[in-house]
Formats: structure tokens, sequence, C-alpha cells
């Protein structure tokens, strides 16, 4: 596709559930991030790949928290057990290379009930 | 730790009026920088990206400037319009051998109004 696609748009899940957010980065990008806003916090960073490995993971707030990327391309961050504090908007990037411009996706807005 | 704070974090202004918005941070040693827009319930837009060695960009109306010895970047918007209005974000990049990521600032709020 043209840009960073995320899915689902919106996700309404009660705590205590396990929810799963997808990343189609843009074809061809071999660094991918994920990052969250929530009210209050602002926008902070959880992940970083190349390639298929992850060499900073220091962003992921509890190891509730993982991400996992298959085949160079696609992302798939996976929440377990879902708190209330964990609503917030999920937001995937990909660039070209180290420190070249990102590129945002629309995000996933996740909510606990 | 790197730290980037913005300012104002909001503005209201009549459309045609010439802008500044400030972006500093605390680790003058960053690589780029970048700034975005985001517009409510939107993802990220990129507008500018600054390179270290870089003291400026220009994309249209729009003139970002980087002074990395004093921890400052501004974004000029001239002749503002409505379709301005958005939320506005400055990002350090911190990288690494072993990280790649961005630091954002708390934003700017703009509003113009016709």
């Amino acid at each position: 596709g043209a840009g960073v696609s995320q899915s689902p748009s919106n996700k309404v899940t009660e705590k205590g559930k396990d929810v799963e957010l997808r990343c189609d980065p843009i074809s061809g990008h071999t660094a991918l991030y994920w990052y969250r806003q929530s009210l209050g916090q602002g926008l902070e960073f959880l992940i970083y790949f190349q390639g298929n490995s992850a060499p900073d993971k220091s962003g992921l707030p509890s190891d509730r928290f993982s991400a996992e990327r298959t085949g160079g391309s696609v992302s798939t961050l996976t929440i377990q057990r879902t708190q209330q504090e964990d609503s917030a908007v999920y937001l995937c990037a990909s660039s070209s290379g180290q420190t070249d411009t990102q590129y945002f996706g629309p995000g996933t807005r996740l909510t606990v009930l | 730790k790197q730290e980037v704070t913005q300012i104002p974090a909001a503005l209201s202004v009549p459309e045609g009026e010439n802008l500044v918005l400030n972006c500093s941070f605390t680790d003058s040693a960053i690589y780029n920088l970048q700034w975005f827009r985001q517009d409510p319930g939107k993802g990220l837009t990129s507008l500018l990206l600054i390179q270290s060695s870089q003291r400026e960009q220009t994309s249209g109306r729009l003139n970002a400037s980087l002074d990395k010895s004093s921890g400052r970047s501004t974004l000029y918007i001239a002749a503002s319009q409505p379709g301005d209005s958005a939320t506005y974000l400055c990002a350090v990049y911190d990288w690494g051998d072993n990280t790649d990521k961005l630091i954002f600032g708390t934003g700017t709020r703009l509003q113009v109004f016709p």
C-alpha cells in the first residue's frame, strides 16, 4: 500500500482480556516502531524493529506487552491481561533506515472497560 | 535523559498571521529533528525533517530552524490559514547501535480562525 496501515482502528475490550494490534508498514521499509499516545502522557516510544529483530524494547511498560515482526513486514503488538491504564492510541511507524523520516499509521484506539 | 518541551501549549490566532512555534531539548547531542502535525483522531503527518548538519528546512509556507548549541528548534508558519489548525509536535531522534526512536515534545495545539 501507499502508507502505513493499522488494524483495527478501534478496539474495545474488557479488563483482563488479551488484545492483538496489527501494523502493515510501507513496503520495503526495514525499520518499524510502535508508540503509544495517552492522555497526560503524550507520545511515548514502545519498541523498535530492524528487520525481524527488536534491538530496543525499552519502552514496553510491562511484561504483559510483547511484539513480533515476521518476514520483515507485518508486526503485531500483543497486550495480555489488559488493564484500564492500557487505554490509549497505539501508533505504528516505519522508515527506510535509521534516522530516516518515520511515517506513521492512523493508529488503533484501545479502550479497556 | 533527553526531554523535549514545546511552547506555547496552545495558540489561537486570526487567519493571515505569521506564527512561531518553539521546541526545546535538554541534550544538544541530537541527530535529526522532525516536525509533525496531528489532526484530531488521526495519525501523525511528517512536515519537515532537519538533519543535524542542517540549520533549516523549508516546505511551502513552513520553515523550520535548528540550533543545536542552544537546544532549540522553531517552526515558522507564514500567512496562517484555518486549515493549519492542528496539534504540532516536534521530535528528536535518539539513535545508536541498538536504538532508533523519536522522543516527542508535549505539542502545541493551534487554532486559526477565519
